[in-house]
């Protein structure tokens, strides 16, 4: 069964540095999609970043990048010049694409709660 | 993207009653999904509503507690019924993008009595 591991319950930065948020994965499937996913205190679940499992590029959106290790089955996110609207949990997820019968849902790590210090 | 709407946004019901909550969404999707979220914690996928189908359950999830409607390609209902205080918890929908993305509805917080 595929599994999402997020290893740091809490994280803290400075506003204006760069923090990384780290989740690992387990699976056998070899197409796959990777997400990580923002949600601020009391707020909706937002999507931060996509990556598919069969690009080797890390995907980036503004100041969030992500560090794909496909054979390590690793899957960090890096926050750059922090903000102090980024403090939030943020959720590593994975989810296999529909060959081979892979099931539909969408596995969540436990969740990363990001301070950022003014 | 898609935008979802839930409601209510919150409640606080007695022991024993239901509460039906409203998902809709503003197009069509064939998938919804509906997660139970502790403050602080993770998600925990109730089921998944297929339009035309009945839904499918995780374990630990049966349909006399949690009913789920889905009536068309923009609309679902999760119904908790017979609530206890170990219900308490933020209700959420969400349907999936064209990439596997989910989006997400703003949440329904349930406190039972």
């Amino acid at each position: 069964a595929q599994t999402v591991t997020q290893s740091q319950p809490e994280m803290s930065v400075q506003e204006a540095e760069t923090v990384t948020l780290s989740c690992t994965y387990d699976t056998s499937e070899s197409d796959y999609y990777l997400f990580w996913y923002k949600q601020p205190p009391s707020r909706q679940m937002i999507l931060v970043i996509r990556q598919e499992a069969y690009k080797q590029q890390n995907a980036t959106e503004n100041r969030f990048s992500v560090n794909f290790q496909k054979a390590a089955k690793s899957f960090s996110l890096k926050i750059s010049d922090s903000q102090l609207g980024d403090a939030a949990m943020y959720f590593c997820a994975y989810r296999a694409t529909l060959y081979g019968g892979a099931t539909n849902k969408l596995i969540f790590g436990t969740g990363t709660l990001l301070a950022v210090q003014p | 993207s898609a935008v979802i709407s839930q409601k209510p946004s919150r409640d606080i019901c007695q022991r024993g009653t239901s509460l039906t909550i409203q998902c809709q969404v503003d197009s069509q999707v064939t998938m919804m999904f509906w997660y139970r979220q502790q403050p602080g914690q993770s998600l925990t996928l109730i089921a998944t509503a297929n339009q035309g189908s009945e839904a499918t359950y995780e374990s630990g999830f049966v349909i006399d507690k949690f009913p789920i409607s889905r009536p068309n390609l923009t609309f679902s209902t999760l119904t908790v019924s017979n609530m206890s205080p170990e219900d308490s918890s933020i209700y959420l929908c969400s349907v999936e993008g064209r990439l596997y993305e989910q989006y997400f509805g703003p949440g329904t917080r349930l406190t039972v009595t």
